[in-house]
């Protein structure tokens, strides 16, 4: 299987901050990589795919990037509603895979 | 507007079994394939299966392979999981999800359900 490792496991940020989530696939996945939000007690929504694509409907704050095994998720300006767990997953092949997840507080 | 809604979860026996089911409207249901994602409580995000968009084919992750069947009736717009034999680490919140593929070979999920809860224990 392949593994997803995250990081950090968790950070906080200030209003207006620049945050960057890492992700490190176990071999190279050839940007088949997704970055998903949780808030508590909800469903996981689809940011970015693609390792790159934003996701209709989404912020363009956020940006994904990286190829091989190396990926990462920034979003350039923090805001309250930004506050949450953030997953990678790769779905180049099964079983499809996750990260353990990093939880974003505001600072 | 795209919905999932799934139902058919609860308390339930280790060894019974318990069959989720996932309403999808929204979009023309047999044109996606379909997924199962699963979380158990205060942990991450583990998938479990996948079928096509005709049902055609069916993936699984090793630790259900067996004991769980996913399926659809495109017919009724709707998704299922027959999960039999189940254990105590099977307990979690079950999400129905709508495969985007994209690049060709690869897959995320667009759209999940609200999720249902399924706990195993005697």
């Amino acid at each position: 299987d392949i593994q997803m490792t995250q990081s950090p496991a968790s950070l906080s940020a200030s209003l207006g901050e620049t945050v960057t989530i890492q992700c490190r696939a176990s071999e190279d996945i050839y940007s088949g990589l997704a970055w998903y939000q949780q808030k508590p007690g909800k469903s996981p929504q689809l940011l970015i795919y693609g390792a790159s694509s934003l996701q209709d409907g989404v912020p363009s704050r956020f940006s994904g990037s990286g190829s091989g095994t190396q990926y990462s998720l920034k979003i350039s300006s923090m805001q309250t509603e930004d506050e949450g767990v953030y997953f990678c997953q790769q779905g180049l092949k099964y079983p499809y895979t996750f990260g353990a997840g990093t939880k974003l507080e505001l600072k | 507007e795209v919905q999932l809604v799934e139902s058919g979860g609860g308390l339930v026996q280790p060894g019974r079994s318990l069959k989720l089911s996932c309403a999808a409207s929204g979009f023309t249901f047999s044109n996606y394939g379909m997924a199962w994602v699963r979380q158990a409580p205060t942990k991450g995000l583990e998938w479990v299966a996948t079928i096509s968009y005709d049902g055609s084919s069916t993936y699984y992750r090793d630790s259900v392979k067996g004991r769980f069947t996913i399926s659809r009736d495109n017919a009724k717009s709707t998704l299922y999981l027959q999960m039999d034999s189940l254990r105590s680490e099977d307990t979690a919140t079950y999400y129905c999800a709508r495969s985007l593929n994209y690049g060709g070979y690869s897959a995320a999920f667009d759209y999940w359900g609200q999720g249902v809860m399924v706990t195993v224990s005697s």
